[in-house]
């Protein structure tokens, strides 16, 4: 099973400010097959980014995703408020598709 | 607009079964597999297992012989059962559209307590 860390656990930033999340596997799952959700208290998580760095519908585009292999990114460009959320990375390139641990982004 | 909508919330005594529903709309129900992921109370997102287009289910291996999954086309519906319910179980499940791929719909999510 593909393990994700993601990096850091938790960051407190202010509105405006740019900010770049980290998910690193555990060996290659094949290219680009990583997905970045967004999850709000008491919600269901929301698509933000699949193949790596390809927007879903509807993501502003202050969200952009990068990397392959083992090393991913989730950056943010400018934060507004209603960003500050858990970030969660999902590998789905080898079976059973596997969840990172979240980021927590925090109002400072 | 695609929707996936979920039953509601369930309190279960340890041993006992839970069955959640999550009725589809808004797409061709046979061109999507559904899968499921589960969230502990404060804790992540778990992969449970998936049920394609054709029935054919894969599960993860630690809920192997207490899980099983089907769909009612029917309905556009699909069913996740899991048996022999523990503490453990209590967790948010969803259901998310996708099977092997990453999951562009959610459902709501349905809450479900064990607790004797």
């Amino acid at each position: 099973e593909i393990v994700l860390t993601q990096s850091p656990g938790t960051l407190s930033l202010s509105p405006g400010e740019r900010v770049t999340l980290s998910c690193r596997a555990s060996q290659n799952f094949g290219g680009t097959s990583l997905a970045w959700y967004q999850q709000k208290p008491g919600q269901a998580p929301r698509l933000l980014i699949y193949l790596a760095s390809s927007r879903a519908t509807g993501i502003p585009d202050r969200f952009s995703g990068g990397g392959s292999g083992t090393d991913f990114t989730l950056t943010i460009s400018r934060l507004e408020p209603e960003d500050f959320a858990v970030y969660y990375c999902q590998q789905y390139g080898r079976s059973p598709g596997t969840f990172g641990q979240g980021t927590k982004l925090e109002i400072k | 607009q695609v929707q996936l909508v979920q039953s509601g919330a369930e309190v279960k005594k340890p041993g006992a079964s839970v069955k959640v529903s999550c009725k589809t709309s808004g797409y061709t129900f046979s061109t999507y597999g559904i899968s499921w992921v589960r969230q502990a109370p404060g804790q992540g997102l778990e992969w449970m297992g998936w049920i394609s287009t054709k029935g054919t289910t894969t599960y993860a291996q630690k809920l192997q012989g207490r899980v099983t999954m089907a769909t009612d086309t029917s309905t556009s519906t699909v069913y996740m059962e899991l048996r022999s319910l523990r503490s453990d179980d209590t967790a948010v499940y969803f259901c998310a559209r996708g099977v092997g791929t990453y999951y562009d719909f959610w459902g709501q999510g349905t809450l479900v307590t064990v607790s004797s």
